[in-house]
């Protein structure tokens, strides 16, 4: 069955500095989706960034990108000059591309961001 | 297009009393997914929906039941309340295809307490 963690519970960053939220995760599948969501105050889950674990390029989204790792089945998430707006729990998840499709989550990360 | 609506918002429910979350997508997805994420946590899968007519268990189903009679709405319901049941709980789908890399669009949310 496929396992996804986030060991880092809570992360703090400086506004402006740069701040990595790793996730690793373990499957038998070849091909996949991994994905990064945020979740501000508000609840809304929002898509950050996403992933084909076919493609070697790491996804790239304006100040968000990631470094994925497919052989060491990681994927960490990287937020460029932090902003006050990016405080917010961060959720990993896989979706496989055999069978149903559902969505395996991490437990999140929180991001504090400090003026 | 609204995306996915839940409602209600919030709800508080008495031990032993039932109740239907409703969930209406408008973008034409067949996978439908329900989640509940306690305080602090990930999302669980309660529940998912790979098309009308076609449900089946996620990780957490006890205490819970689906139907899917159209492709546009998908409800939950909870037969028998428990404090368990406690949990913020998140409507989803997706179209699954290829080309849209499976991201999931999100409800609200709605916030369930059983008291």
């Amino acid at each position: 069955a496929q396992t996804v963690t986030q060991s880092q519970p809570e992360m703090s960053v400086q506004e402006a500095e740069t701040v990595t939220l790793s996730c690793t995760y373990d499957t038998s599948e070849s091909d996949y989706y991994l994905f990064w969501y945020k979740q501000p105050p508000s609840r809304q889950m929002i898509l950050v960034i996403r992933q084909e674990a076919y493609k070697q390029q790491n996804a790239t989204e304006n100040r968000f990108s990631v470094n994925f790792q497919k052989a060491a089945k990681s994927f960490s998430l990287k937020i460029s000059d932090s902003q006050l707006g990016d405080a917010a729990m961060y959720f990993c998840a896989y979706s496989g591309t055999s069978g149903t499709y559902k969505y395996i989550f991490g437990t999140g990360t929180r991001l504090k961001v400090l003026a | 297009n609204a995306g996915v609506t839940q409602t209600p918002k919030f709800r508080i429910l008495k031990i032993g009393q039932s109740m239907t979350l409703q969930c209406t997508q408008d973008m034409n997805h067949n996978y439908m997914y329900w989640y509940r994420q306690d305080p602090g946590m990930g999302l669980k899968l309660i529940y998912y929906s790979v098309g009308a007519g076609i449900t089946d268990k996620g990780e957490v189903p006890n205490g819970y039941n689906v139907s899917r009679s159209t492709t546009e709405d998908f409800p939950l319901r909870l037969e028998l309340a428990a404090p368990s049941q406690t949990s913020v709980y998140f409507c989803a789908s997706s179209s699954a295809g290829a080309i849209q890399g499976h991201e999931q669009y999100f409800g609200p949310g709605t916030r369930l307490t059983v008291t």
